[in-house]
């Protein structure tokens, strides 16, 4: 069985450009999570899905970022302007439910703004 | 708030070692906890799922506990080997709602000598 896939896994943009992100979370998963994760830290999230319903949104920066998940399966994650201190992994994760089952993550994508 | 700590950053041992890395939360609220590994430029892979409910898991050569009520994991690591080299996670799932994410800590930073 596939496990969470991730691209791009490297962008490399100007600042101000914008910037896509995409996930395919493993069947069935009906949460999916996408996460940030900073040099040497830990990942943090950014925003929960439970099938297309964003349920946890309060750490993403509104102003510059977005999320969607059509139809409860694939997701992307844009930011637009791109700055930055928004370079980071950018990891993707799933979960058959939320709270009391194992998390799979994708390899993630690294972004470098320039 | 929920805070995870990890102890130590990072440890350096020679190969067939037995090690020990610590995980420590605030809130013993949680669903879970869990164990993940991560090597340079990659995702997260899940080592070990505990339950709230649990007491430890097991998988090869790899022994997590769980102390809820003191806030404490460790993850046991028998007879170290090169390929165990990597970054190791611990991530609480706590209880409620629309709060349900994992909170991870900082990492330690394995590196097993040959």
């Amino acid at each position: 069985e596939a496990g969470v896939v991730q691209s791009p896994r490297y962008k490399i943009i100007e600042k101000k450009q914008p910037v896509a992100f995409w996930c395919n979370p493993i069947s069935g998963h009906n949460t999916l999570y996408w996460y940030r994760q900073n040099l040497g830290q830990g990942p943090e999230l950014l925003i929960r899905y439970e099938n297309e319903e964003a349920v946890d949104d309060s750490q993403l920066p509104k102003d510059r970022f977005s999320a969607e998940r059509l139809k409860g399966v694939d997701s992307t994650l844009k930011i637009q302007p791109a700055e930055l201190g928004d370079s980071a992994v950018y990891l993707c994760a799933s979960s058959s439910r939320t709270g009391n089952t194992e998390a799979f993550f994708g390899q993630g994508t690294r972004l470098t703004v320039v | 708030k929920q805070e995870v700590t990890q102890i130590p950053a990072a440890l350096s041992v020679p190969e067939g070692e037995n090690l020990v890395l610590n995980c420590s939360f605030t809130d013993s609220a949680i669903y879970n906890l869990q164990w993940f590994r991560q090597d340079p430029g990659k995702g997260l892979t899940s080592l070990l799922l505990i339950q709230s409910s649990q007491r430890e898991q097991t998988s090869g050569r790899l022994n997590a506990s769980l102390d809820k009520s003191s806030g404490r994991s460790t993850l046991y690591i028998a007879a170290s080997q090169p390929g165990d080299s990597a970054t190791y996670l611990c991530a609480v799932t706590n209880y409620g709602g629309a709060t349900n994410k994992l909170i991870f800590g900082t990492g330690t930073l394995l590196a097993v000598q040959p």
